[in-house]
């Protein structure tokens, strides 16, 4: 069946501008994740969501990064006013129930380059 | 908080060498322990798990044993092929937490023919 899938797989943005990244997790899947993985600091969760619950955000590193999951399917992860540092693999994962014994599926991930 | 810490790679084996990849952990209490691999060009899949102490994950030849007392995960291939060349992470999940990875570092690892 299909996998988790993600859009755009690579972006370029100017310092700056908005960005905003796709995931389509796993038909049925209720909890999806948002990692981040940059040279500097490895694999980092970013955000947490579970079927209609309020998300966990405990993992965003700045009040410039959002994200939200519409009919608890699709997500998007806004990233405002872009910094350089900001450049890194975004990658999107889901589970079945959110459970920590669970396997998460992953995606491609989105390559965000801010010049 | 808790933690992962994995040997620092790269590592370069030749073909048919024995592999052994390092992993300790820091749990406030029981969590899972999982290793993920990232074969070039590819996303990250899971390579085995393992939920409870003295558990045995085990999948392509691979096997990593829950060890409580060590607190550790290390992660064992007794021949490993070309194929195998790729970033191998090592990650745990807190129980009652809602599963979100912690992850080590990532080893990379070339296998030669």
């Amino acid at each position: 069946g299909a996998g988790v899938s993600q859009s755009p797989s690579n972006k370029v943005t100017e310092k700056g501008k908005d960005v905003e990244l796709r995931c389509d997790p796993i038909s049925g899947h209720t909890a999806l994740y948002w990692y981040r993985q940059s040279l500097g600091q490895g694999l980092e969760f970013l955000i947490y969501f579970q079927g209609n619950s309020a998300p966990d955000k405990s993992g965003l590193p700045s009040d410039r990064f959002s994200a939200e999951r519409t009919g608890g399917s699709v997500s998007t992860l806004t990233i405002q006013r872009t910094q350089q540092e900001d450049s890194a693999v975004y990658l999107c994962a889901s589970s079945d129930e959110g459970q920590p014994q669970e396997t998460q599926y992953f995606g491609p991930g989105t390559r965000l380059l801010v010049l | 908080g808790d933690s992962v810490t994995q040997m620092e790679g790269p590592v370069t084996l030749s073909e048919e060498a024995f592999l052994t990849i390092n992993c300790t952990y820091t749990a406030t209490g029981y969590p899972s322990l999982f290793w993920y691999v990232q074969y070039p060009g590819e996303g990250l899949q899971l390579l085995l798990k393992a939920t409870k102490a003295d558990d045995k994950g085990s999948n392509k030849g691979f096997e990593a044993t829950y060890r409580k007392e060590t607190t550790s995960f290390h992660l064992e291939k007794g021949s490993v092929q070309v194929s195998d060349s790729a970033v191998y992470f090592c990650a745990l999940s807190e129980k009652g937490s809602q599963g979100n990875l912690i992850f080590g570092k990532g080893t990379k690892l070339s296998v030669k023919p």
